[in-house]
């Protein structure tokens, strides 16, 4: 059946360091494969996407990593700013093209 | 341009009390999605509607009704409200065919 995952469920690291979070997902009909930051108190938003015919995709210190044929995709942050901190989602399609379910997200805490 | 939007952004509800759950995009999307937040739990989607006149359920629609008036509109009712549908409600809309949800600053209701 439909399933995200996300690991690890929280992550603390020290201003400066990498992080990364990797989500997995059962069956899709996804052609792109997103992560959302949703900071305390306001909405998620989109912070990069991957379509699924590419392998990497970086956007200054942010970057996805897509293995398709393992099902499964990561965000990588490196330089941590302590405005990272957030709670960091995964999405995918469910069987149903329109059907998009999220991870159950992934809270990171940057220590300055 | 509005973007989403939800009311309302506060209610408390009595246990048996009937709400309806508002939301309006203003982007021309076709898709929209109603999730809840509950800690720890990320976001899980009750309904979704891929087009006007269309509705479908999601991972936890019980308890819930939805109504796709137009276009524009999406609304989420809670016929019986009972104390587990506390929680952060959010509405979503997407264009497609990217994963690139938008969504409203969220409702919180309190049922006691």
């Amino acid at each position: 059946g439909e399933n995200v995952e996300q690991h690890p469920s929280t992550l603390s690291v020290q201003e400066g360091d990498s992080a990364v979070i990797k989500c997995t997902y059962s069956d899709s009909a996804s052609n792109y494969f997103p992560w959302y930051k949703q900071e305390l108190g306001k909405r998620p938003q989109l912070i990069i996407d991957i379509r699924s015919n590419v392998g990497e995709k970086k956007d200054q210190r942010i970057a996805v990593t897509l293995n398709k044929t393992a099902k499964h995709f990561s965000l990588h942050i490196t330089e941590t700013q302590p405005e990272d901190s957030a709670v960091y989602f995964c999405a995918a399609r469910g069987t149903s093209y329109d059907k998009v379910i999220f991870g159950p997200g992934t809270s990171l805490s940057v220590i300055p | 341009n509005a973007g989403v939007t939800q009311t309302p952004k506060f209610q408390v509800l009595k246990t048996g009390q009937s709400m309806t759950l508002q939301c309006a995009q203003d982007m021309n999307h076709n898709s929209m999605y109603w999730y809840r937040q509950d800690p720890g739990m990320g976001l899980r989607l009750i309904y979704y509607s891929a087009s006007e006149g269309t509705t479908d359920k999601g991972e936890v629609p019980n308890g819930y009704n939805v109504s796709r008036l137009n276009k524009r509109e999406f609304s989420l009712r809670l016929e019986s409200a009972a104390p587990s549908q506390t929680s952060v409600y959010f509405c979503a809309s997407s264009p497609g065919p990217r994963l690139e949800l938008f969504f409203g600053e969220g409702s919180r209701l309190t049922v006691l």
